[in-house]
């Protein structure tokens, strides 16, 4: 069965350091994409970065990246350089398929809180 | 360019009453899901639409749901009549058509509904 798990339910980390927020997924699905989304205070859902499974290179996005390990089913987001801003909810997504659209399963995030 | 906007922000109701929650999608985008988060547990699919047509509604939990998206632009979701277990967020999210490659879902802020 499809499943996001986010063993973390809070973290945090100091400013300017980097953090790690752990998601391992399953499927059995071999074509499907990895999302975070962060989840700020006032409730919106902001997309951060995408992999998908056949995607050669980890995904980068400015501060975020995607250590995508295929082998291991996880897809762990590293926030470098933390910033005060970057307190909120993080929710690892996957979608199966390669169908483009984007009914996601979700795991239960995991609240970080940096600190200054 | 606007964002997924839905509306109302909060909503209190009492149990037996009904609630209609709104999403605008991004304009042109033909794609339209609907989640909720209830209370400590993941962000779950409810459903979703390919311009007016509903494609996957497997998420809906029961009857007293009823999602609506007539003319392919804005949706409705309808919870009558409500129960307890139906507070949480209720998120809405858009994406592009599927054929213009892997896009990432926009979220709304989420409509949060307390029942009581």
């Amino acid at each position: 069965a499809q499943k996001i798990t986010q063993t973390q339910p809070g973290m945090f980390v100091q400013e300017k350091e980097a953090v790690t927020l752990d998601c391992t997924y399953d499927t059995s699905d071999p074509s499907y994409g990895l999302f975070w989304y962060k989840q700020p205070s006032s409730g919106e859902m902001i997309f951060l970065i995408y992999q998908g499974s056949y995607d050669q290179q980890n995904a980068t996005e400015g501060r975020y990246s995607l250590n995508f390990q295929k082998a291991r089913k996880s897809a762990n987001l590293v926030i470098s350089a933390s910033q005060l801003g970057d307190s909120a909810m993080y929710f690892c997504a996957m979608r199966e398929g390669a169908g483009g659209y984007n009914k996601l399963i979700f795991g239960a995030g995991t609240r970080l809180a940096v600190h200054p | 360019e606007a964002g997924v906007t839905q509306f109302p922000s909060h909503s209190v109701i009492e149990k037996g009453q009904t609630v209609t929650l709104r999403c605008d999608p991004i304009s042109g985008h033909d794609n339209l899901y609907w989640y909720r988060r209830v209370m400590g547990k993941e962000i779950k699919f409810l459903l979703h639409f390919v311009k007016e047509s509903k494609q996957d509604e497997s998420g809906m939990p029961n009857n007293r749901f009823l999602a609506e998206r007539t003319g392919g632009t804005y949706s409705t979701l309808k919870v009558q009549p409500a129960e307890l277990e139906d507070s949480g967020v209720y998120f809405c999210a858009s994406s592009q058509d599927r054929y213009r490659g892997d896009t990432e879902a926009f979220f709304g802020q989420g409509t949060r509904l307390t029942v009581v």
